[in-house]
Formats: C-alpha cells, sequence, structure tokens
C-alpha cells in the first residue's frame, strides 16, 4: 500500500494567494482527518470526515479555511486568502474505524511569505 | 477537557542503552485508547504502538513497550537497546473509544548518542 499521500510536500507563496492542499487517503479507509503541526500549538485537528461528509470542523480557524472530500479517494484543504501566520506543517491522516489507529500522510509544509 | 501532558521536552539515550519517555493524561472516560507517533526529521508521523485502556497487559512493539498505569493515568514509553534510528520527536496521543479526534502531547526530542 502507498500509505497516504499529499501534495505538494512543500509550498511558497505570499500573502494574499490562495492555496490548496490535497490528500489521497489509504485505499479502504474511510475517515479522513486535517491537522495542523506548528512550534506554538503543536498539533491541531482542523476537521475530519467520515464516508466523505464533514462530522466535525470545529478546529478550522477562521473562514479563509474550507476542506471538501468530493469522493472516497480524495480530500483538498483550501485558504483563501493565505496569511502569514498560516506558515505550518499540514497533516492529512485516515483510518478505517473509530478503534483503528490513524496513519499519516507525509505532511506538506506551508510557508505563506 | 482530556489533556495529554509530556513533561520532558528533551531527553538523551546512548545508543544500546534504554530510555524512558513519560506521558500522563487526563480524562473521565474509562473507554479510550493511547497511542505512541514518532515524527523523525523527515517529519513523517510513524505509529510505534497503541494501547486500548481495557487490557491491562501493557502493549509491546520488538524493542518499544508501555508501561500503562490507568489509575495513576499514565503511559510511558520504553524504548530497549536504543538505535541511532530512534533519534525523533514521540508523541503521545489520548482518544476516547467512540470519538474520532487524537488529543496529542507536546512531544520530546529523543537524541541517541553514540
Amino acid at each position: 500500500d502507498a500509505g497516504v499521500i499529499q501534495s505538494p510536500r512543500h509550498e511558497v507563496t505570499e500573502m494574499g494567494q490562495e492555496v490548496t492542499l490535497r490528500c489521497k487517503p489509504i485505499s479502504g479507509h474511510n475517515s479522513l482527518f486535517w491537522y495542523r503541526q506548528t512550534m506554538m500549538r503543536g498539533l491541531e485537528l482542523l476537521i475530519y470526515f467520515n464516508n466523505n461528509v464533514p462530522i466535525d470542523d470545529s478546529g478550522m480557524p477562521e473562514d479563509r479555511f474550507s476542506a471538501k472530500m468530493p469522493n472516497a479517494s480524495f480530500s483538498t484543504l483550501k485558504i483563501q486568502p493565505s496569511e502569514p501566520r498560516d506558515s505550518a506543517v499540514y497533516f492529512c491522516a485516515s483510518r478505517t474505524g473509530e478503534h483503528s489507529e490513524q496513519y499519516f500522510g507525509p505532511g506538506t509544509r506551508l510557508t505563506v511569505t | 477537557a482530556q489533556t495529554v501532558t509530556q513533561s520532558q521536552p528533551e531527553m538523551s539515550v546512548q545508543e544500546a542503552e534504554t530510555v524512558t519517555l513519560s506521558c500522563t493524561y487526563d480524562t473521565s472516560e474509562s473507554d479510550y485508547y493511547l497511542f505512541w507517533y514518532k515524527q523523525p526529521p523527515s517529519r513523517q508521523m510513524i505509529l510505534v504502538i497503541r494501547q486500548e485502556a481495557y487490557k491491562q497487559q501493557n502493549a509491546t512493539e520488538n524493542r518499544f513497550s508501555v508501561n500503562f498505569q490507568k489509575a495513576a493515568k499514565s503511559f510511558s514509553l520504553k524504548i530497549s537497546d536504543s538505535q541511532l534510528g530512534d533519534a525523533a520527536m514521540y508523541f503521545c496521543a489520548y482518544k476516547t473509544g467512540t470519538a474520532s479526534k487524537l488529543t496529542f502531547g507536546t512531544g520530546t526530542r529523543l537524541q541517541v548518542t553514540l
């Protein structure tokens, strides 16, 4: 299995630009999670989906952030407009069921200048 | 609210020696799961070991084992015969049985020296 795939691995953009992060979960996994990791706040859950449906988006910082999961094999996290404080590593993770562990992708390092 | 505390920001161990990383958590739930994740410089989050709260037996995965003290709400990770490749950030994480959200500690950076 290829594991969770994220793209791009690195993204550098200017403030005000739109950023789209992509994730392909492990085949057969029905839950998908987006996390953000910063030095100040550690690992934070932004949003998660069960069977392509957003279940809890209480961690999404503000309206500039949006996430979609149009099908079982693809999800996006979009930031529009981006700000320097959005600079972080964004992880996608997936799992099979509520009692199983989460498998993480390699992360996307986002730098907003 | 559930919290996870890792009180050791950094630890160091000599190659081939044993090191224990501490983790405590706070919860009122009876059904929950605990995890240790490793994050090497590549930043990939790798699951090291998991423990179900209802199991009394401590989980073991090769050189990695846990000391799960449910009453004390403690979940420490022991790494035996430490190797250079064990150098990484280690995160303790918690989830309730029915919830999906993982709550992470702040991490412990482990350095392995020759």
